[in-house]
């Protein structure tokens, strides 16, 4: 199948730091990939979605100033975590479809503030 | 607005007995519907989909799912559970286009006892 790499696969920040996480299709053209935040012992909540070549549409309730999506080709998207702090420690997760309805996922990126 | 729902948040199954992890959706047009397994600290495993064709889809692992349109429902089932399966199950649903957004439902806790 289909692969989507995120890196890091963790990372650990201070609070008031930002952080990259970045989502590549490795095998195929997405023009649309997907941010989900997980909680643990929840579900995927969906962030946003990723559009190439356009601004990326939030869910409601997520801040999009603090969570800014790059989708600047048909392999990348990113999101940035801007001045983070302790809430914000999560486990992050992107998927990325390549057409005909099926997505693939990341591996999540573990994302701790302190 | 699309939604899926896993009414169980926990099922307990005997080795070698059948298991039955029940999946509801809500959605307009066709619906895209999937089947993915994590693991604890891991992204998704995709196990099987529902895009169009014969209602019993075969997945990875032994795993099946029947697609029932009159009563909304893609149930994941597999005729002999393994200490193995036990994992974490996510349904989640697409409706009919690439670019509409993956909603996954709460998540089903799997739990095969030796």
């Amino acid at each position: 199948g289909a692969v989507v790499s995120q890196h890091p696969s963790w990372v650990i920040c201070k609070s008031g730091t930002s952080v990259k996480i970045e989502c590549r299709s490795l095998d195929f053209q997405a023009t649309t990939m997907f941010w989900y935040r997980q909680f643990p012992k929840q579900s995927l909540m969906l962030m946003a979605t990723s559009n190439e070549g356009s601004k990326a549409t939030y869910e409601q309730g997520v801040e999009k100033d603090k969570f800014l999506i790059n989708h600047a080709s048909l392999t990348l998207s990113t999101l940035t975590v801007t001045s983070a702090h302790p809430e914000d420690s999560s486990f992050y997760i992107c998927s990325a479809s390549p057409g005909g309805g099926e997505a693939f996922f990341g591996q999540g990126t573990r994302l701790t503030v302190v | 607005a699309q939604s899926v729902a896993q009414p169980e948040d926990q099922v307990n199954v005997a080795e070698g007995n059948p298991l039955t992890v029940k999946c509801t959706y809500s959605v307009s047009g066709n619906p895209y519907l999937f089947w993915y397994v994590q693991y604890p600290n891991r992204g998704l495993q995709f196990l099987l989909k529902y895009i169009t064709g014969d209602n019993l889809v075969k997945g990875s692992y032994g795993f099946e799912a029947e697609f029932n349109k009159s009563q909304t429902s893609f149930h994941l089932k597999k005729p002999s559970a393994l200490v193995s399966d036990s994992a974490l199950y996510f349904c989640a649903v697409r409706g009919g286009s690439s670019a509409s957004k993956i909603i996954f439902g709460s998540g089903t806790r799997l739990s095969i006892r030796p």
